[in-house]
């Protein structure tokens, strides 16, 4: 079924400091990506996560500013690091339902860094 | 990579008017199509979906074509009702299974 619980729902953190957001899925899934939505834009792709190998990061992101961690089939963090203003956005996680269902979001983190 | 390109970026239609939104892809390895709805302060929801098999495809009010040669697809929404007003965002399947996505339309049904 792949329904996606994720958390914290929202935050404001304060600058220079990181804040790690967590997705559980209610059943095992091979790939699960990690999405950037700046405020009245689109959704850009962070990484894919990989259970048992390092993430695959795309163009304009870096592991040391998003480390993401994918110990099992079914869990994966994100890490935004050494936050500023311009980190500001929502994050949201998504996996492929299987079965041709599709790809399906967690409910995301409202991130504001102050 | 694959780039996706989406038009308009606005749009407004009397309730009871038909929807229709474009979008164009580069890669053509891409065989997935999705149509995802965004309400404010919520998740993106797939509302449609076609694979690169099939040319159009149907869920009652809402509809997709597809265009291989022409690398486009675009989604059709008739007898639109104010509920239907959201951000919409069509998606493609480039590389490694990853979505990208349009740049979004923003449609206004006007009771």
């Amino acid at each position: 079924s792949a329904v996606i619980s994720q958390k914290p729902s929202r935050d404001i953190c304060q600058r220079g400091t990181s804040l790690t957001i967590q997705c559980q899925v209610d059943s095992q899934v091979t790939m699960m990506f990690w999405y950037r939505q700046q405020p009245g834009q689109s959704l850009t792709l962070i990484a894919t996560a990989n259970q048992g190998s390092e993430a695959t990061y795309e163009s304009g992101f870096v592991i040391d500013k998003f480390p993401i961690s994918r110990p099992n089939l079914t869990f994966s963090t994100l890490t935004v690091s050494n936050m500023s203003p311009e980190d500001s956005s929502i994050y949201l996680c998504s996996v492929d339902r299987g079965l041709g269902r599709g790809y399906t979001f967690g409910s995301g983190t409202r991130l504001t860094v102050v | 990579g694959e780039n996706v390109e989406q038009h308009p970026s606005t749009l407004s239609v009397q309730e009871g008017d038909s929807a229709v939104i474009k979008c164009t892809y580069s890669d053509s390895a891409s065989n997935y199509f999705p149509w995802y709805k965004q309400e404010l302060g919520k998740r993106p929801q797939l509302i449609i979906d076609i694979r690169s098999n099939v040319g159009e495809k149907k869920d009652q009010r809402i509809a997709v074509t597809l265009n291989k040669t022409a690398k486009h697809f675009s989604l059709h929404i008739t007898e639109t009702q104010p509920e239907d007003s959201a951000v919409y965002f069509c998606a493609a399947t480039g590389s490694g299974d990853k979505l990208t996505f349009g740049t979004g339309t923003r449609l206004a049904v006007r009771p």
